[in-house]
């Protein structure tokens, strides 16, 4: 059974501070995905990384995928109070059915004002 | 707006109802998925329908039931359920085939039992 382990569980921070959540797992994925989660609405795909050592930036967001391609961080830059949400990764199967996402718990963040 | 609409949005139900849950895609995708999303676990995968023909059913208990009449819509079916049950319930679509199996979600419903 793959299992991804987000970490830290719940972030508060200050507007205007950085932060950085991890995703990590003992199994290699094909390409993993992250996803933000606001109160009341379903997940939105920010971004996937698919190749190992691959770092993308989406504006004050910085995605990076681990070489081995089993772990990845989230660095978010002075952060805002929009940033507040449920941070998922998730991994796609690196072999057999490709419609199979395997979800971590995900990381809470409340940014204050 | 991701394009995958959930209705409704919020459904309190004895456990002696039964309901429905719609969602639908407006996409092009060609396969759909119900998810359970409880506090403090991952997001659980309950039904996987491709090409309108359930491939996944991760032994959900028979008290939920799916449907998925076309490509477009997909249905939750919901009886006799139990106080366990209340979560949030979220629809996905992608366009399987792609390696990246990149999934849009809806909004969700969130179900009370009581």
């Amino acid at each position: 059974t793959q299992l991804l382990e987000q970490s830290p569980q719940f972030l508060s921070i200050q507007e205007g501070e950085n932060l950085t959540v991890y995703c990590n797992s003992s199994s290699v994925f094909s390409s993993l995905q992250w996803y933000r989660q606001e109160p009341g609405e379903g997940p939105v795909l920010l971004v996937t990384v698919v190749t190992g050592g691959e770092v993308k930036k989406l504006k004050r967001l910085t995605f990076q995928f681990g070489d081995a391609r089993k772990d990845s961080s989230l660095h978010i830059t002075a952060a805002q109070t929009g940033d507040t949400g449920l941070y998922l990764c998730a991994g796609a199967n690196s072999g057999g059915s490709n419609y199979k996402l395997t979800f971590g718990k995900g990381t809470l963040l409340t940014v204050n004002p | 707006e991701t394009g995958v609409t959930q209705t409704p949005r919020h459904l309190v139900m004895g456990m002696t109802n039964k309901k429905s849950l719609k969602c639908e895609q407006h996409l092009g995708h060609n396969a759909m998925y119900w998810y359970k999303q409880s506090a403090k676990k991952p997001l659980e995968l309950m039904f996987v329908y491709s090409l309108e023909e359930r491939v996944e059913n991760n032994s959900v208990p028979s008290r939920f039931s799916p449907e998925c009449p076309n490509s477009s819509h997909l249905f939750l079916h919901l009886h006799t359920l139990q106080p366990e049950d209340s979560a949030l319930y979220l629809c996905a679509s992608s366009q399987e085939g792609l390696a990246k199996n990149i999934q849009y979600f809806g909004a969700g419903t969130r179900l009370s039992v009581l």
